[in-house]
C-alpha cells in the first residue's frame, strides 16, 4: 500500500537557519504529493503540493520538489523565523481511495 | 465564508460510552473527510463522503465507528462502545471536489478523551 516517511524530530533550529524536512514515499504510478504544516493550537493548513515529477511546490518561502526517481519530497527554507516553529507533515494523494496518507509528522522548533 | 467548524472541541467520556462528533463543512464543498491524529499512529485517514455518499469506509478502524452525512453537508462520526485507545484528536477536512486532488481544509479537530 502507499506510504510516507519523514524524518522524525523535534528539529531544533537558530532564526535564520536553513531547514530541510527529508520525506519519502512509496506509491505505485504517480501520487500527488503535499506538505501541510500545524502551528500551534491550529488545524492543519496546506503548505504546498506538487501533482507530477520534476513540479516544484513553494509557499511562504519553503519549496519542495516532486522527485519520481528517488520518490523524495524533500521540504527546504533558506532561512527560518521563529513562527516557523510547527509540526510538518508530508502527504501523498491518490485518486484510489481519494485519501491522503500522512507522514509522522515532524516538529520544528526555531529559536530566536 | 467560515471554515470547517467542528463540534465539541473537547469531549471526555468514559469506557463504554457512546461519542457523536459533528463536523461542519464549507459550504459549497461536495467532498468531506475524517481523519484522527492520535500519538501511537499519527494521522489516519478514517472515511470519506463523496455528497452523502461514502465511497470508501476502509480506514474505519472497527464496527463500533460509523459516520454519515445528510443534505450534502453536516456530518457525524459516531463511536459506540468506546474504548481508551479511541482516545484522539478527530479531524474533519473538506474539499470542493474529490478529484482531481484539490486542496483539503481542515478543521480544528475534537479531541476525545476516553477515560
Amino acid at each position: 500500500g502507499n506510504s510516507v516517511t519523514q524524518m522524525e524530530g523535534p528539529v531544533t533550529l537558530s532564526e535564520e537557519a536553513f531547514l530541510t524536512i527529508n520525506c519519502t514515499y512509496t506509491a505505485t504510478g504517480y501520487p500527488s504529493l503535499f506538505w501541510y504544516v500545524q502551528y500551534p493550537g491550529e488545524g492543519l493548513q496546506l503548505l504546498l503540493k506538487a501533482t507530477k515529477a520534476d513540479d516544484k511546490g513553494s509557499n511562504k518561502g519553503f519549496e519542495a520538489t516532486y522527485r519520481k526517481e528517488t520518490t523524495s519530497f524533500h521540504l527546504e527554507k533558506g532561512s527560518v523565523q521563529v513562527s516557523d516553529s510547527a509540526v510538518y507533515f508530508c502527504a501523498l494523494w491518490k485518486a484510489a481511495g481519494n485519501k491522503l496518507t500522512f507522514g509522522g509528522g515532524t516538529r520544528v522548533l526555531v529559536k530566536p | 465564508g467560515a471554515g470547517v467548524s467542528q463540534s465539541p472541541s473537547n469531549k471526555v467520556t468514559e469506557k463504554g460510552k457512546d461519542v457523536e462528533l459533528r463536523c461542519d463543512p464549507i459550504s459549497g464543498h461536495t467532498a468531506l473527510y475524517w481523519y484522527r491524529q492520535s500519538l501511537g499512529q499519527g494521522l489516519e485517514f478514517l472515511i470519506y463522503f463523496q455528497g452523502n455518499s461514502a465511497p470508501d469506509k476502509s480506514g474505519l478502524p472497527s464496527d463500533r465507528f460509523s459516520a454519515e452525512r445528510t443534505g450534502g453537508s453536516v456530518s457525524t462520526l459516531t463511536i459506540q462502545r468506546t474504548q481508551q485507545e479511541d482516545s484522539a484528536v478527530y479531524l474533519c477536512a473538506s474539499s470542493l471536489d474529490a478529484s482531481p486532488p484539490v486542496e483539503q481544509f481542515f478543521g480544528p479537530g475534537t479531541r476525545l478523551t476516553v477515560l
